[in-house]
């Protein structure tokens, strides 16, 4: 147990759903992340939230929406996704400014697109 | 982009200790090698880092050169359930997490 829990662990949609993935930290950290693992490539990171503010958004397409209303919690809304959007989808968090900082992931949400 | 490179594939007979190389020679002072690993579509788990001096913690040892241009992960005694992707990154201690950028890494086969 990371400390770091994400829901749904599996999830299929079809390309007119909408649909939310959930992520919660309970290590009280002040930033969250989304990072996006496709078969077979390495992690890709997707946004990034420092106290509860986006600071990155590595050219994400605008079906992906990311939502984090407060330290512990973020979402990431996903709407008329592609097939090509199928992966693994990992939520991470860590305590910022601290010099050891480390990245904590949650376990994933296995996304299936059809 | 990645600022390593590691083997893309590793074997390691149970038992044994599996040294896993990390190549990073553009790395500059205030950056710390960190070891990630990620078994089978779970999400990578911390191992351990370091700055310059070596470092050892209850899953592995750190073993970083002299000159910090590559480094080892030290697996004592590796066992059936280290079998994982394992991942080196280099990141400067000076900027926030988005800085936690991953390669391929080395996927590491425990073998019976």
């Amino acid at each position: 147990e990371t400390g770091v829990t994400q829901t749904p662990r599996h999830l299929v949609m079809g390309m007119t759903n909408k649909k939310s993935l959930k992520c919660e930290q309970h290590l009280g950290h002040n930033a969250m992340y989304w990072y996006k693992q496709s078969a077979k490539k390495p992690l890709e990171l997707m946004f990034v939230y420092s106290l509860e503010e986006r600071v990155e958004n590595n050219s994400v397409p605008s079906r992906f929406s990311p939502e984090c209303p407060n330290s512990s919690h973020l979402f990431l809304h996903l709407h008329t996704l592609q097939p090509e959007d199928s992966a693994l989808y990992l939520c991470a968090s860590s305590q910022v400014g601290r010099m050891n900082e480390k990245l904590f992931f949650g376990s994933g949400t296995q996304l299936s697109v059809l | 982009d990645a600022k390593t490179t590691q083997p893309p594939s590793m074997d390691c007979a149970e038992g044994r200790a599996a040294n896993l190389p990390c190549n990073h020679s553009t790395i500059s002072g205030n950056e710390y090698v960190y070891w990630y690993r990620q078994i089978h579509s779970q999400g990578p788990q911390y191992i351990i880092h370091g700055l310059k001096n070596n470092e050892t913690n209850e899953m592995a040892s750190l073993i970083i050169t002299e000159d910090r241009k590559s480094s080892t992960l030290i697996l004592p005694h590796a066992t059936l359930r280290d079998t994982a992707v394992y991942y080196c990154i280099v990141r400067s201690r000076d900027n926030y997490g988005q800085n936690f950028v991953f390669g391929p890494g080395t996927r590491l086969s425990v073998l019976p």
